[in-house]
C-alpha cells in the first residue's frame, strides 16, 4: 500500500522567513496530495492541495510543488507569521473508491517572533 | 457552516469498558473515516465507510469496530478498552466525487 514520509519532524523559523516541508510517497498511482494544518485543540484543516496533473499551486503565502518522477511534494510558506505555528500534515491518495488518504507523520512548525 | 461533530472532546474510561465514540456530519457526505493520532505516528486509519451499512478496515482495525446505520453518523466502538488505545481520535468525512476531508475537532480518550 501507499506510504508517505514527511520531513522534518520539527521546524523552527524566525518570523518573516520561509518554511519548507517535504514529503515522499511510494505508490506512483497516487494522484492527489493535500496539506493539512492542525492548530492546538482542533482537527486538521485543509490548506492547499495539488493533483498529479499539476506541478505547482500557489495560494497567497503558501505553495505546493509536486515532482511525480521523484515521487515527492513540498509545502512552501513564505513570510511566516506567528499564526502559522501549528502541526502540518501531508497526505496522498489514489483515485479509488473512497479516496482514502494516507498521512505523513506531521511537522511541528514554530515561528519565533 | 458545514461541520463534523464529535460527541466528546475528552473521555476517560477504565480498562475493559466498552467505549462508543460518535461522529455526525451535516454535509450529506458518502464517505466517513476514523483515524487515531499519536505523536510521531501521524494519522492512522482505523476504519472507513463508503455508504450506509458499509465498512472497510483501515490500517489498524484491531480492537475496534464501527457502525454506520445512518448516512450522517459513524460510530467507533472499542469493545474492551485497553491502555494502548489511549489516543486522540479524529473523525472525517468526504463526498464521493472529491478527495478533500473535513475533520472533526477530535476526542482525546484516556484509558486507565
Amino acid at each position: 500500500g501507499e506510504n508517505v514520509e514527511q520531513h522534518p519532524s520539527t521546524l523552527s523559523v524566525q518570523e518573516g522567513d520561509s518554511a519548507v516541508i517535504k514529503c515522499t510517497y511510494s505508490d506512483s498511482a497516487s494522484n492527489y496530495f493535500p496539506w493539512y494544518k492542525q492548530e492546538l485543540g482542533k482537527g486538521p484543516q485543509l490548506i492547499i492541495d495539488i493533483r498529479s496533473n499539476v506541478g505547482e499551486k500557489k495560494d497567497q503565502r503558501i505553495a505546493v510543488t509536486l515532482n511525480k518522477t521523484a515521487k515527492h511534494f513540498s509545502l512552501h510558506i513564505t513570510e511566516t507569521q506567528p499564526e502559522d505555528s501549528a502541526v502540518y500534515f501531508c497526505a496522498a491518495s489514489i483515485r479509488e473508491y473512497g479516496n482514502k488518504l494516507v498521512f505523513g507523520a506531521g511537522t511541528i512548525l514554530r515561528v519565533k517572533s | 457552516d458545514v461541520k463534523v461533530t464529535q460527541s466528546s472532546r475528552y473521555l476517560v474510561k477504565r480498562t475493559g469498558e466498552k467505549v462508543f465514540l460518535e461522529c455526525v456530519q451535516d454535509m450529506d457526505h458518502e464517505n466517513m473515516f476514523w483515524y487515531r493520532q499519536d505523536p510521531g505516528l501521524g494519522l492512522r486509519l482505523i476504519y472507513f465507510s463508503y455508504d450506509v451499512k458499509m465498512k472497510e478496515k483501515g490500517d489498524i482495525p484491531e480492537g475496534y469496530s464501527v457502525s454506520r446505520e445512518k448516512k450522517e453518523r459513524f460510530s467507533l466502538i472499542l469493545e474492551s478498552a485497553s491502555t494502548n488505545q489511549t489516543s486522540m481520535y479524529l473523525c472525517a468525512s468526504s463526498s464521493r466525487g472529491t478527495h478533500g476531508y473535513t475533520f472533526g475537532s477530535g476526542t482525546r480518550l484516556t484509558v486507565v
